[in-house]
């Protein structure tokens, strides 16, 4: 089973800061997600990446695919009290139709 | 409405109980994916469904069923329930039909605490 390892756990910021989380693995991934979950909701996917060295911003989040598709980073500009919440990857090996997921980054941002 | 809806939204039962959680989904999407998470915890994937004829397990189905009553609906069952099994679960779907990715939409969760 793949292990997908998420980095830093736990972040707590102030507005305004930028800050980058890291999602890695030893597998090759045939597509990999990140998503957004609030307490009490359920996740919110933010975006898709299936090619390596592959860059999607959306708007002050800008997301990476590692050129051997084992990896993936996001960074956040300038980060608002809206960006707490916890961000999750997962991530798909060989087209198999589910994925695994990270045990997420915890973020808090403090105004 | 919400595309996944889960019911119910909460639930305390006690061990032994028999328990089912139910998932429908107005999206036309071909598969369906039941997932708890633990504090602290990403989601472990319990079941997976391809299609009404093609159940599989997941991860951590041990003390766990589902059943795919239509394309639309996906319900998981916990025969006897015991305290570990307290957690907040996840209904998913995705649309392989459309998506060749693994991109997936969740419902809003059931909270299930056994006592």
């Amino acid at each position: 089973t793949q292990l997908l390892e998420q980095s830093p756990q736990f972040l707590s910021i102030q507005e305004g800061e930028n800050l980058t989380v890291y999602c890695n693995s030893s597998s090759v991934f045939s597509s990999l997600q990140w998503y957004r979950q609030e307490p009490g909701e359920g996740p919110v996917l933010l975006v898709t990446v299936v090619t390596g060295g592959e860059v999607k911003k959306l708007k002050r989040l800008t997301f990476q695919f590692g050129d051997a598709r084992k990896d993936s980073s996001l960074h956040i500009t300038a980060a608002q009290p809206g960006d707490t919440g916890l961000y999750l990857c997962a991530g798909e090996e060989n087209n198999a139709g589910k994925s695994t997921f990270g045990d997420g980054t915890t973020l808090t941002v403090k105004p | 409405d919400a595309d996944v809806t889960q019911t119910p939204r909460n639930r305390i039962t006690k061990t032994g109980k028999r328990i089912m959680l139910e998932c429908s989904q107005t999206k036309g999407h071909d598969r369906m994916y039941w997932y708890r998470q633990d504090p602290g915890l990403g989601l472990r994937l319990i079941y997976y469904s391809f299609d009404v004829k093609d159940i599989n397990k997941g991860e951590i189905s041990d003390g766990y069923s589902v059943s795919r009553q239509a394309q639309a609906k996906f319900s998981l069952s916990l025969e006897s329930a015991i305290p570990n099994q307290t957690a907040l679960y996840f209904c998913a779907t995705s649309d392989r039909l459309a998506d060749s990715t693994d991109t997936q939409y969740f419902g809003p969760g059931t909270r299930l605490t056994v006592l």
